[in-house]
């Protein structure tokens, strides 16, 4: 079964200040990835997903992006974060079924 | 549009007092529907996927059930560990890359 690592774990940012999380996926190959943010008291909003190298498709537009350099790695930056880009982060994997796995979360503090 | 909507937002369970929480959904076709459970501050841990209406999955305390328009989450008899967000979130059938649709979740709380 996969395992999905996040870093940071938290992350308190000045406004204007660059962003980069992290996620790495373990025990699978070629899986479709997800990043999603999960603001209080709103359902998880999808952000990009990716079904390979280089290949991002973004659902909402905003001052974040997201690449994925190597198969099992996927990143989301940002060159000045906002605001209202505070939220719990979320990566989630989806091998070969449709159930999607998420990993533990970044909480990203803009203030 | 909303294309997921659980009830209640919030429900106080005493320890041992079964009930359900519900997830309605409109989509043109449904490929699946999941159930996952969310401690806080923690990703979403997956529970159940139903593919069609008259499907029913168990996990101990735990019963997922689908009818066309709606599912249903069984507690029974529950325990103060079962307190979390209870998130739904379905799957259309042609859904680009697997999309899923979450409701906001019902926070579940049972005290002893």
């Amino acid at each position: 079964s996969q395992t999905i690592h996040q870093w940071p774990a938290t992350l308190v940012q000045p406004v204007g200040s660059p962003l980069s999380l992290e996620c790495t996926v373990e025990g699978t190959s070629n899986p479709n990835l997800y990043w999603y943010r999960q603001a209080a008291g709103r359902g998880l909003q999808l952000l990009f997903y990716s079904v390979g190298i280089g290949q991002i498709s973004s659902e909402v537009p905003q001052n974040l992006s997201a690449s994925r350099p190597q198969d099992r790695q996927f990143i989301l930056s940002s060159k000045k974060l906002l605001l209202s880009d505070s939220g719990f982060y979320l990566c989630a994997c989806a091998g070969e079924t449709d159930t999607q796995y998420f990993g533990p979360g970044t909480r990203l503090t803009v203030l | 549009e909303d294309q997921v909507t659980q009830s209640p937002e919030a429900l106080r369970l005493q320890e041992g007092e079964s009930s359900s929480l519900n997830c309605s959904y409109t989509v043109s076709g449904l490929r699946g529907l999941f159930w996952y459970r969310q401690d806080p501050g923690k990703g979403p841990e997956f529970l159940f996927t139903l593919y069609s209406a008259g499907e029913e999955k168990e996990k101990e305390r735990l019963k997922a059930t689908l009818t066309k328009k709606e599912s249903f989450l069984h507690i029974t008899a529950p325990k103060p560990e079962d307190s979390a967000t209870y998130l739904c979130a379905v799957q259309a059938r042609g859904s680009t890359l697997g999309r899923l649709y979450f409701g906001r979740g019902t926070q579940l709380t049972v005290w002893p």
